[in-house]
This record gives structure tokens, sequence and C-alpha cells, in this order.
């Protein structure tokens, strides 16, 4: 089972609201990840998370917040966006990071994200 | 850091037929290439990939290819079907301390006609 779930499949926000995306995977997998993917565009990597502790920022604006509570869930927390936020937010997961032989990335279906 | 280009960024090809898509990668500390297919509304599905040290992989009608001196590496899918229609993006992945990133091609949209 290679199953990364994200809820909600849709959300829109004004640009004051406080909203959080949710991602879970039961796979034992010790990383996790964000990207951002805008239109006919490819993903971009946000964050990354290696072992609950978070390893990569991609200079990502601090309207922007991830956490990860355990190692089976990733929160993104989100603070005064801007329409130019609205993107298709997707969680990945994988086993290893880095030093392991088994990282291949598997992608939950993603968060439609709109900033009116 | 790692640039990676993806062509043709469109395809058309009949069903039955093959179809080819190239990638090239910059950074040769680069050392594992996945190949992805995105349906509408979905996120990428892993759907074949292939280390640095093979040169070549198959799974059915799909293979990959790697040439490590040239820096590129393809996706090959035969007996092209309708339901292979969609975006296929490469991407190189490369560590960085304790982490790995993946770095995507800009995509390219497969339609498989009848």
């Amino acid at each position: 089972d290679t199953e990364v779930t994200q809820t909600p499949k849709h959300l829109v926000m004004g640009m004051t609201n406080k909203k959080s995306l949710k991602c879970e995977q039961h796979m034992g997998h010790r990383a996790m990840y964000w990207y951002k993917q805008k239109a006919k565009k490819p993903p971009e990597l946000m964050f990354v998370y290696s072992y609950e502790k978070l390893s990569i920022n991609e200079s990502v604006p601090s309207r922007f917040s991830p956490e990860c509570p355990n190692s089976s869930l990733l929160n993104l927390h989100l603070h005064a966006l801007q329409p130019e936020d609205s993107a298709l937010y997707l969680c990945a997961s994988s086993h290893d990071v880095g030093g392991g032989l088994r990282y291949e990335q598997y992608f939950g279906p993603g968060t439609r994200l709109t900033v009116t | 850091g790692e640039n990676v280009e993806q062509h043709p960024s469109t395809l058309s090809v009949q069903e039955g037929d093959s179809a080819v898509i190239k990638c090239t990668y910059s950074d040769s500390a680069s050392n594992y290439f996945p190949w992805y297919k995105q349906e509408l509304g979905k996120g990428p599905q892993l759907i074949i990939d292939i280390r640095s040290n093979v040169g070549e992989k198959k799974d059915q009608r799909i293979a990959v290819t790697l040439n490590k001196t040239a820096k590129h590496f393809s996706l090959h899918i035969t007996e092209t079907q309708p339901e292979d229609s969609a975006v296929y993006f490469c991407a190189a992945m490369r560590r960085t301390g304790t982490a790995s990133k993946l770095t995507f091609g800009t995509g390219t949209r497969l339609q498989v006609t009848l």
C-alpha cells in the first residue's frame, strides 16, 4: 500500500482566514514533503521533514507554517495568504531520506486551494 | 542547484504507437531519476524509476534509460493506450545533508488518439 491521504480536497479561503491542510501516511515512512503546484507547472518543493524535524525550507514565506506532530502526520498552517498562493498543494512521503536506498516519493491527491 | 529540462512539452501519438520523452539534468551528484504520471485532478503517480548505477529498466510497456555521461534519461512507452494520456514528469534527486531533493522537469502532455 502506497497511499498518502490529504484533507480537504478543496479549500476556499479569504486573505484574512487561518486554515490548515492535513496529510497522513501509514507506510512507516520517515520523510514527508510539501509541494506547491501551479496550473500546467511541475511540483515545487516547499518543505521537507526528516524524522519529524524540519530539514529543508525552500525560502517559503512565513504565511505558510508546516508542522509534523508525529511520523504519520504532516500539517500546513495557512495565514494571511495572497491570491497568488492559489494552487494545488501536494504532500508526499518516502521511507528513507538522504543516506538510505528506499527514497521513492509517493504523492497524495492534493488539496486544491483558492484564495479570494 | 539542479536543473532538469524535458522534451517535448506535448506529444500526440496514435494508439499502439510508441512514445518517447527525454530529459537532461545538470547536477552530476543526482543519483535517482523517477518518472511520474499525473492525470487531471490527481496527484503525481510514480510509474518507474532508475538509479544512477543502472543503465536501463523495464516494467511491462514502460522502460527508462539513463546515460550518466551525457546526463540524460528517457521514458519509453510501447503499445500506447488511451489510458496512457496524461502529463508525465521526469525528476532528478540529489541528497542535501539529511534530506533528498527532487527537481522536476517541466512536464510532457501525452495524448493517445484512437
